[in-house]
Parts: C-alpha cells; sequence; structure tokens
C-alpha cells in the first residue's frame, strides 16, 4: 500500500538552532512530494514541493527540503528556528500515474514547537 | 480574499440528520478536492472533480455521503443520516492542473460534530 511516514509526533527545538522534520514514503516510481504546515484554526499552508531536478528544494519562511530517492526519504530542514514555526506539519506524496496528479496521501503530521 | 472559502467554518448536528458544506475554490482552478482530517492524522482523500465531472472516489466515501460541482465552480458535500464516526474536519483544496503546478490550495475547513 502506498503510504507516508513521519516517525516523530513532535519535534522540540530550541529558538536559533536548526530544525529537521523527517519524512520517508513507500510509493511505486517516482512520485511529487510536498510538505504543507497547519496553523491552528486555518487551513492547511503549501510550503515547499519537489518534482524533478536538484534535490535541495527551497521553500516558503526559510524552510527546505532534501529529496533522497535511495531512501525514499523527504526531510524538511531549516537552518535557525524561529518561534513562529511552530505549528503542525505535514509530509505529503501525489503517487503515479502523475499524468492525472489527483489524491494527495499525506502523513500523520509532526507538530514542531520552537521554545524560546 | 482570493483563496479557497468553506462554509460554514462549524457544524453540529446530531445523529440521522442530513448536513451540507460548501466550498468555493479559486476562482481560475479547474480541480476541486475533498477531504476529511480526523484529530491526530493527516487529511484523507474522499474525492476530487475536474471542471463539474466526479472524476476518482474514495472508498471512504460510502453511500451516504455525495459531493456535486454543478457548474465547475463551487462544490457541495452532503451526508446523509449522520453518524457520530463522521466527526471530523472536512477540508476541501483547489488547484490548476495542465499549467505545471500540482499543489493543492486549502480552504479552512468545517468542523463537524455529531452528537
Amino acid at each position: 500500500a502506498q503510504s507516508v511516514a513521519q516517525p516523530e509526533d513532535q519535534v522540540n527545538v530550541a529558538e536559533g538552532n536548526p530544525l529537521t522534520v523527517k519524512c520517508t514514503y513507500s510509493v511505486s516510481g517516482n512520485p511529487y512530494l510536498f510538505w504543507y504546515v497547519q496553523y491552528p484554526n486555518r487551513g492547511l499552508q503549501f510550503l515547499l514541493k519537489y518534482i524533478t531536478g536538484d534535490n535541495l528544494v527551497k521553500g516558503s519562511y526559510g524552510f527546505e527540503a532534501e529529496f533522497n530517492k535511495s531512501q525514499t526519504s523527504f526531510h524538511l530542514k531549516k537552518p535557525s528556528a524561529l518561534v513562529s514555526d511552530s505549528a503542525l506539519y505535514f509530509c505529503a506524496v501525489i503517487p503515479p500515474p502523475l499524468v492525472s496528479a489527483s489524491r494527495i496521501i499525506f502523513g500523520s503530521g509532526t507538530r514542531l514547537s520552537i521554545r524560546p | 480574499d482570493t483563496g479557497v472559502s468553506q462554509d460554514p467554518r462549524h457544524k453540529i448536528t446530531k445523529r440521522g440528520q442530513n448536513v451540507t458544506f460548501r466550498c468555493d475554490p479559486i476562482s481560475e482552478h479547474n480541480r476541486l478536492y475533498w477531504y476529511r482530517q480526523t484529530l491526530g492524522q493527516g487529511p484523507e482523500f474522499l474525492t476530487y472533480f475536474q471542471n463539474e465531472a466526479q472524476l476518482e472516489k474514495s472508498r471512504l466515501l460510502s453511500d451516504r455521503f455525495s459531493a456535486e460541482r454543478p457548474k465547475g465552480s463551487f462544490s457541495t458535500l452532503e451526508i446523509q443520516r449522520t453518524e457520530q464516526g463522521d466527526s471530523a474536519m472536512y477540508l476541501c483544496a483547489s488547484s490548476l492542473v495542465g499549467q505545471g503546478s500540482h499543489e493543492q490550495y486549502f480552504g479552512p475547513g468545517t468542523r463537524l460534530t455529531v452528537t
């Protein structure tokens, strides 16, 4: 079955430190990969995506993610965390066939908590 | 605000009642999606439309659920004979397919509580 795994329910980081939120996927072929963020009482917001090309993709709010095909991973990173980054983060994939590119499969989410 | 909007934001209903939710996508987007999100989980795909055509439905979409997008613009999701297990956040998203972008833009959701 196609799935996305976020092994950490919560990640705690001190402000100013680098952060990593982990994601691995189990999908046949080469999917599209995404990160979304969800703030309280607000909808999911698109952060970044990997379609093809450079394995390191940059997105909104200083976030970046590294695609690793051999490890089927797409970890989210930021060099210096801010308190305002505290939110719920979802890794997601669109599995092949990409020509139809319909449903997104989401991970279960990782709550990121940045302490001052 | 030109984002995806959903109405109502909250709905409390008694078991057995019917409910209907509305989603207005970003105006130029040709695809519209419905997802369901329960506490502690990521959103789960329910169905999607390309223009007015409903192209895919998840196994999660039982026969009590029906979705429409009659004019290829807004969409409605109806749940008949609601059950307590239907309590969840219902998310709508839209996207513009054919321009090389694949990200979906989400509305704020409708939180359904079935008592």
